[in-house]
């Protein structure tokens, strides 16, 4: 079955960085594009980034452009996102996604928390 | 950005009874191939979101088919026939036509 376990989240002080990773399991990681998504504290879902199957071609939202690089290692099968300059308002829970038949993400993973805060 | 907008922000069910949730977005959700990316997901407490609707009426494996999606263009619509213990939890509307993708505030669902 599909897995997909977050981990890297914690406290990160603004202006420091911070390195998400995604680990996948269950189906061939290399065919999939896949997305980070996250969720502040009593506020609901923002999309933050989406990378193609291969690597080649990333997408992000125009609040981290810039700030936050999705990537990917097909040989290990795990996603990642680098943080760099972090706001107090990127503080949340951040999800990574396998993409489904078009943009959706059809599996999600648990998710893992990340503070920013100095 | 596509703003999606999500009624009621919550609602509390009677077991065995129906439930319906709509999702309007600020604009039309057709592709230019002809399909339309509207989905549903379902976070029940302490887990991840899962998939129920894609492409504003396919199930996704695996899911009930007490869950049923409807509409088209910009007013979509996701109906419970009989709710049930194991369908609480947060509903979200989202499109995926285009990138950002965007997702509607959340129905809360309970049971009374």
């Amino acid at each position: 079955q599909v897995q997909l376990v977050e981990s890297g989240g914690g406290v990160v002080q603004p202006g420091r960085s911070l390195r998400l990773s995604c680990a996948a399991s269950g189906f061939m990681f290399s065919d999939y594009g896949m997305h980070w998504v996250r969720q502040a504290p009593g506020k609901g879902l923002e999309w933050v980034a989406l990378i193609s199957h291969d690597g080649n071609n990333k997408y992000y939202a125009d609040s981290v452009k810039g700030r936050f690089t999705i990537s990917r290692d097909n040989s290990e099968n795990t996603l990642y996102l680098q943080m760099n300059s972090p706001r107090t308002e990127d503080t949340a829970v951040y999800s990574c996604a396998k993409q489904g038949l078009h943009l959706e993400g059809d599996y999600w993973g648990q998710g893992t928390l990340v503070t920013v805060s100095s | 950005d596509i703003v999606m907008t999500q009624t009621p922000l919550s609602l509390s069910v009677t077991p065995g009874q129906p439930a319906s949730i709509s999702c309007r977005s600020s604009q039309s959700l057709l592709h230019s191939d002809g399909k339309t990316y509207l989905c549903w997901y379902l976070r029940k407490p302490g887990q991840s979101p899962q998939l129920l609707i894609y492409e504003v009426s396919r199930r996704f494996s695996g899911v009930p088919d007490r869950f049923s999606g409807s509409g088209s263009g910009t007013d979509f619509t996701l109906k419970i026939s009989r709710v049930g213990a194991e369908d609480v939890g947060v509903y979200y509307c989202m499109q995926d036509t285009q990138l950002p993708l965007t997702f509607g505030a959340g129905t809360k669902v309970e049971i009374k």
